[in-house]
């Protein structure tokens, strides 16, 4: 089966370095995304893994072992406007992607 | 560039009556997708087009849901007839045309089924 694990909530201060953790099981693998959703929006790209290793692109980075189906992504400098949803996200192959169900982070002054 | 448009971006109806939503792909994305998001639960794929074929409809309900692209552009999705259990909202992606292309998201429009 197709599997994908993130924490279901996460609290954090503003400021603070936050790591959120995406772990896999998938029939294939083709790459990983990590979008963003703010409440009530849609979706929105922040970043692909299709290589082992951290990818960094600003305050956001994005990290992937395929051996071990793992991901996380780490945002640092933490505003309040990171309150949100990450959603972790596979590309199986095939043209599939299957979406985990999202963490959703709250950032606390 | 134009993203990727929806509507309408709320509707509501009673159980057992239909219902069709639209959606507009950023111009030249040869896929475009149909996501279910329930709250607090992520996107869960409904049904998946590459130009005006299907590539992937396997969760689609397809005694209730149908959807068509005419002229690998616009989309249409239906849902005849509601149950109380389609609330949710539908997001409508597209991609340029590749297996590994980052997904474009509409706004969605959200349903609820009273």
């Amino acid at each position: 089966g197709q599997n994908i694990d993130q924490p279901t909530e996460m609290t954090a201060t503003e400021g603070a370095i936050v790591q959120i953790n995406c772990t896999y099981q998938t029939s294939g693998f083709n790459g990983l995304f990590w979008y963003q959703q703010h409440a009530g929006e849609a979706p929105t790209f922040l970043s692909y893994n299709v290589l082992d290793g951290l990818e960094e692109k600003g305050r956001f980075s994005s990290f992937l072992s395929r051996s071990k189906g793992y991901s996380y992504l780490l945002l640092k400098e933490l505003q309040m406007k990171d309150s949100a949803s990450y959603l972790c996200a596979v590309n199986t192959g095939g043209f599939k992607t299957i979406f985990g169900a999202g963490t959703r982070l709250f950032v606390k002054a | 560039e134009a993203g990727v448009a929806q509507s309408p971006r709320y509707k509501i109806i009673e159980k057992r009556q239909s219902v069709a939503f639209w959606c507009n792909p950023i111009s030249g994305h040869a896929t475009l997708y149909w996501y279910q998001q329930i709250l607090g639960q992520g996107p869960k794929l409904l049904i998946q087009f590459q130009n005006n074929g299907v590539v992937d409809d396997s969760q689609l309900p397809k005694d209730r849901f149908s959807a068509e692209r005419l002229k690998g552009v616009d989309s249409t999705l239906k849902i005849q007839p509601a149950k109380l259990e389609d609330s949710a909202v539908y997001l409508c992606a597209s991609s340029p045309a590749g297996v590994t292309d980052t997904q474009y998201f509409g706004p969605g429009t959200r349903l609820t089924v009273l």
